[in-house]
């Protein structure tokens, strides 16, 4: 059975550093790319970022600089590390593969002093 | 970058009704677009792939069509499960995998 399963997500402040963490089983992270996706409370969905299986990385202009996905295979596992963090970073974070038929549940992240 | 535009942002409707939402995409994307469901503090569901591909057990009162630039998702007996945010999102490029805005189906 395929599952995606994030953690990592609390309160910090703003400049804070966070990293985020999306576990997969039923599949390999691997094989296709991965995403994470993320909704500001009341609003709509946002791309965040994509790892390619070739490792390779892009990022949304609104992050760019400031997060950087990676992926341990050993793990099965993608990760989201936030850096700078700012209040308009504050959302659930969901990963998604690349079909996008499969989420993980979410976590949330609230960046407030 | 590419930006997907969605109508209308929200609407009401009784169970019954035919529902029609429209996706705009900025440039042609093909068929790669995907519609998805999401209710209150859960994950995104895909309905929809590749413009008008169902996925493996969605209801066939949904349904999706276009190409290019233009598409659409309807509903063609809204049922009382299917109140809730749709959003279309494009797969053709993958910097950024832009998300439309939304579309809320509310109960009349």
């Amino acid at each position: 059975e395929v599952q995606l399963v994030e953690s990592g997500g609390t309160l910090i402040q703003p400049g804070g550093s966070l990293t985020l963490s999306c576990t997969a089983s039923g599949f390999t992270v691997s094989s296709n790319y991965m995403t994470w996706v993320r909704q500001a409370p009341g609003k709509g969905l946002e791309w965040v970022s994509l790892i390619f299986s070739s490792g390779g990385t892009f990022y949304a202009d609104s992050v760019k600089g400031r997060f950087t996905m990676s992926r341990d295979n050993s793990k099965n596992t993608v990760y989201l590390h936030m850096n700078s963090l700012r209040v308009e970073d504050t959302a659930v974070y969901f990963c998604a593969r690349e079909e996008f038929d499969y989420w993980g549940q979410g976590t949330l992240v609230t960046v407030s002093s | 970058d590419i930006q997907m535009t969605q109508s209308p942002s929200s609407l009401s409707a009784s169970v019954g009704d035919r529902v029609t939402i429209t996706c705009r995409a900025s440039q042609s994307i093909s068929k790669y677009l995907n519609w998805f469901q999401q209710k209150p503090g859960t994950a995104p569901r895909l309905l929809i792939y590749a413009a008008s591909t169902l996925q493996s057990g969605v209801p066939s009162r949904f349904t999706g069509s276009g190409s290019g630039t233009d598409f659409t998702l309807t509903i063609s007996s809204l049922q009382p499960e299917d109140f809730a945010t749709y959003y279309c999102q494009q797969s053709y490029y993958t910097r950024p995998l832009a998300f439309g805005g939304g579309t809320k189906v509310e109960i009349k």
